[in-house]
């Protein structure tokens, strides 16, 4: 089975700290993909990669970058935390491919707290 | 208004009930995904669609291209079916990226 894993499962930080998620995928997937989820609001795109070193912008990009060095591994990067982005950030995994008919793996979630 | 609707927003069940969720959307699509999400936040692919039908077990999800609409159907429903089922589309200009409807929050009462 495939395996996306995110680093943290709850996360509390402080304002203007510079926060890094980290995900892992083990199934040698192209496509990953990192989404935030609030109430009422379901699940938003904030970057996408197709392939390593490439990013795209999501919906909702700002405040955030992406870094995606390896094929296995896509980092959100929050520069300087704010209170409004506290909320659960979901990344997810799938084979390459540009219909979006391509099956979705997800991590976990992790839980991120700005205070 | 959201390009992609669903309802019921909230749906309590007795078990063994048959369950129908229904999803809408306003754009062309290539594809439509159900997704499920227990509390904890894990989220599972449940289905692909393009079109016609497909069953999974006790889940049936079908696709109507023509009025822009997909059902999700759970039939003989179980506690265990409790979970938040999530409709979601990619849009024909789009590629890979996907629209999410907020969810149906599906409890199912023993």
């Amino acid at each position: 089975d495939v395996k996306v894993t995110q680093s943290s499962r709850y996360l509390v930080k402080r304002t203007g700290e510079k926060v890094f998620l980290e995900c892992v995928q083990d199934m040698d997937h192209e496509n990953m993909f990192w989404y935030r989820q609030d109430p009422g609001l379901g699940l938003r795109l904030i970057y996408f990669s197709y392939d390593v070193k490439m990013k795209e912008k999501g919906d909702i990009p700002e405040g955030y970058s992406v870094s995606r060095e390896k094929k296995e591994r896509f980092s959100l990067i929050l520069e300087s935390a704010s209170t409004n982005q506290t909320s659960m950030y979901l990344c997810a995994s799938s084979l390459p491919g540009y219909r979006g008919n391509e099956k979705l793996f997800f991590g976990s979630g992790t839980q991120l707290s700005v205070l | 208004k959201n390009e992609v609707e669903q309802s019921p927003q909230n749906l309590t069940a007795q078990e063994g009930e048959f369950i129908t969720i229904n999803c809408s959307y306003s754009v062309g699509i290539s594809a439509l995904h159900w997704l499920q999400q227990h509390p904890g936040g894990g989220i599972v692919s449940l289905f692909m669609l393009s079109s016609g039908k497909k069953k999974h077990g006790r889940l049936i999800a079908t696709i109507n291209i023509q009025e822009k609409h997909s059902s999700l159907h759970i039939t003989a429903s179980h506690p265990r079916d409790s979970a938040v089922y999530i409709c979601a589309v990619a849009v024909e200009t789009s590629g890979s990226r996907l629209t999410f409807g907020e969810g149906t929050q599906l409890t199912v009462n023993p």
